[in-house]
């Protein structure tokens, strides 16, 4: 148990869909990120949120929507998504922006169809 | 940008023996490089970190060692035993308010 939960933990969605993937972090940190991983590809960061405030969007495609209510809430909200979209999303938390320890939860698997 | 790249992609060695991970890196402005270890159905896990104010460090049977003129940094398991067996990426980064970036990772297999 790493402190950060991600839901749901698996999820199917045809390609006009639209769902969220929620994250929560119980360790206070004030930084929260969505990654994308997909086979045999180094961890893409897709969005950085510090404070609240979104300061990284890695060209990220408008299909992929963040929203941070608070320092301890993160989602992703997916619509119109494309089959190679399909991947493990994971979620991290730290106490600032790089340099510091980041911590994973378990991460969403993704299917598209 | 910085681009990180880590070599091997799969590693295989028997219990006991040592495994040795390599990374370099392109930024010579970073300064902290961590290593996670992703076991299956989990998440990445910080194993060891260095920070470029030193050249080697030790966590019990795990070690990292940094070499910024050339800018590559490995990762040392002495010892390897089963439950070592997963993947591990090294990453780097220019510190507080930069983000991590990460190598493809290394598939560490341990036979018993």
């Amino acid at each position: 148990e790493t402190g950060v939960t991600q839901t749901p933990r698996h999820l199917v969605m045809g390609m006009t869909n639209k769902k969220s993937l929620k994250c929560e972090q119980h360790l206070g940190h004030n930084a929260m990120y969505w990654y994308k991983q997909s086979a045999k590809k180094p961890l893409e960061l897709m969005f950085v949120y510090n404070f609240k405030e979104q300061t990284e969007n890695n060209s990220v495609p408008s299909r992929f929507s963040p929203e941070c209510p608070n320092s301890s809430h993160l989602f992703l909200h997916l619509h119109t998504l494309q089959p190679e979209d399909s991947a493990l999303y994971l979620c991290a938390s730290s106490q600032g922006n790089g340099g510091s320890e980041q911590y994973f939860g378990p991460g969403t698997r993704l299917t598209v169809t | 940008g910085e681009n990180v790249e880590q070599h091997p992609s799969t590693l295989s060695v028997q219990e006991g023996d040592s495994a040795v991970i390599k990374c370099t890196y392109s930024d010579s402005a970073s300064n902290y490089f961590p290593w996670y270890k992703q076991e299956l159905g989990k998440g990445p896990q910080l194993i060891i970190d260095i920070r470029s104010n030193v050249g080697e460090k030790k966590d019990q049977r795990i070690a990292v060692t940094l070499n910024k003129t050339a800018k590559h940094f490995s990762l040392h398991i002495t010892e390897t035993q089963p439950e070592d067996s997963a993947v591990y990426f090294c990453a780097a980064s220019r510190g507080s308010y930069d983000k991590v970036i990460f190598g493809p990772g290394t598939s560490l297999s341990v036979i018993p």
